[in-house]
């Protein structure tokens, strides 16, 4: 099945730092989503993002398919922020449509 | 409109006891999963269901079952758990396969 690195594990920032987070992803995918999980253990969509960029506020994100991979770019960092950030790809050599998640990168904003 | 729905939100077993996660989603969404998170492992599907009426097993289904009651319902169970079992899960549901996925708030689970 597909494999989802992201990279890196661990990010400090100090609050209004920018950042980027990747994905490499080892086949290619038609959908690629990116989640905020808060301190809390909430899981919240950010981007569903299968090619191209798209903005939302302060964050932005970008997927290369041809070259598997998706970057999410988070501007002038706020505490709030803070979280783990989950790339997440389809595994269609199992069952198909059904998102195989990397492990994260956790970011912690400093105030 | 609630979204995805998971109940209980704690639970504290004994290894050997049984017990159900309850999930219901109110969006119309054919498509509902069962994945656990553990520390440095990322989610990990346990089981889906593409439809009503249909399930199938994920990357880590052993010592769960699961039963797509209805459309809106997908209730995950543990018929004797055990400590490997101590995870916090989550139900997820999409529209279809390609769509955005929703998530259920988590459920805590302890196995002693």
């Amino acid at each position: 099945g597909i494999q989802v690195e992201q990279s890196p594990p661990d990010l400090i920032l100090q609050e209004g730092a920018n950042s980027t987070l990747r994905c490499n992803f080892s086949d290619s995918v038609n959908n690629l989503q990116w989640f905020h999980q808060n301190p809390w253990g909430q899981l919240i969509n950010l981007f569903y993002i299968p090619s191209g960029t798209k903005q939302n506020g302060r964050l932005s994100a970008t997927t290369v398919a041809t070259e598997r991979y998706s970057l999410l770019y988070i501007s002038s960092s706020q505490t709030t922020d803070s979280g783990v950030y989950f790339c997440a790809a389809p595994n269609y050599g199992g069952s198909q449509g059904n998102l195989i998640f990397g492990k994260g990168t956790k970011l912690s904003v400093k105030p | 409109n609630a979204g995805v729905t998971q109940t209980p939100k704690f639970q504290v077993l004994k290894t050997g006891q049984s017990m159900t996660l309850q999930c219901a989603q109110d969006m119309n969404h054919n498509s509902m999963y069962w994945y656990r998170q553990d520390p440095g492992m990322g989610l990990r599907l346990i089981y889906y269901s593409a439809s009503e009426g249909t399930t199938d097993k994920g990357e880590v289904p052993n010592g769960y079952n699961v039963s797509r009651l209805n459309k809106r319902e997908f209730s995950l169970r543990l018929e004797s758990a055990a400590p490997s079992q101590t995870s916090v899960y989550f139900c997820a549901s999409r529209i279809s396969s390609g769509n955005t996925i929703y998530f259920g708030e988590g459920s805590w689970l302890t196995v002693v």
